[in-house]
């Protein structure tokens, strides 16, 4: 079966650091994206993983553990802009079906 | 970063009426684009598979007659709700791949059925 956990909810501070979790299981396994989202907006593209490790781009990071099935997004300088929904996303087929996870609402407070 | 381009942005219709809703690549062919569904609070939830000049494949508990998908051509991709009922409202959102590591979202397309 396929199940992707993230936290339902955070809340933050502007100018801190917090940091997303994303546990997997799926049945297949190309990758892991993480997006974020705007209410009514569509998603947009904060990082790819495939390898273990971490990538660094600006304000945000991205950890993936393959062999533990976990990633992590990590949101430093937190802005009240960051204020969104964070997904997590998982390349299920050799053709990118992406499976998401719920998504982690952030609210980032002055 | 690539874009993609969905039509319309938003649309109510009557019930038991059919819905298009278009979706292109605009500056790069899509090898493969992906609608999903995304209901209120909700995360998105994949509908389908569409490759150019071949049948979409669909997930689990979608209606491939009630969801008509066309990939007429490698920037562009229809998904087309017949005989829409209320419980079809929602936020529908595609997005086009060149490869397995990339994809990028349509700003998604909003349908209310009265």
């Amino acid at each position: 079966g396929q199940n992707i956990d993230q936290p339902t909810e955070m809340t933050a501070t502007e100018g801190a650091i917090v940091q997303i979790n994303c546990t997997y299981q799926t049945s297949g396994f190309n990758g892991l994206f993480w997006y974020q989202q705007h209410a009514g907006e569509a998603p947009t593209f904060l990082s790819y993983n495939v390898l273990d490790g971490l990538e660094e781009k600006g304000r945000f990071s991205s950890f993936l553990s393959r062999s533990k099935g976990y990633s992590y997004l990590l949101l430093k300088e937190l802005q009240m802009k960051d204020s969104a929904s964070y997904l997590c996303a998982v390349i299920r087929g050799s053709q990118g079906n992406l499976i998401f996870g719920k998504g982690t609402k952030l609210s980032v407070k002055p | 970063g690539a874009v993609v381009s969905q039509h319309p942005s938003r649309v109510i219709c009557k019930s038991g009426t059919s819905v298009k809703i278009e979706c292109r690549s605009l500056d790069f062919q899509a090898t493969t684009m992906f609608w999903y569904r995304q209901f209120p609070k909700q995360s998105l939830m994949l509908m389908a598979t569409s490759n150019e000049g071949s049948k979409a494949t669909y997930e689990q508990g979608v209606e491939k007659d009630k969801f008509l998908i066309n990939h007429a051509s490698l920037t562009l991709s229809t998904l087309t709700v017949t005989s829409a009922h209320p419980e079809d409202s929602s936020f529908y959102i595609c997005s086009a791949t060149e490869g397995p590591e990339t994809q990028y979202f349509g700003p998604g397309t909003r349908l209310l059925v009265l």
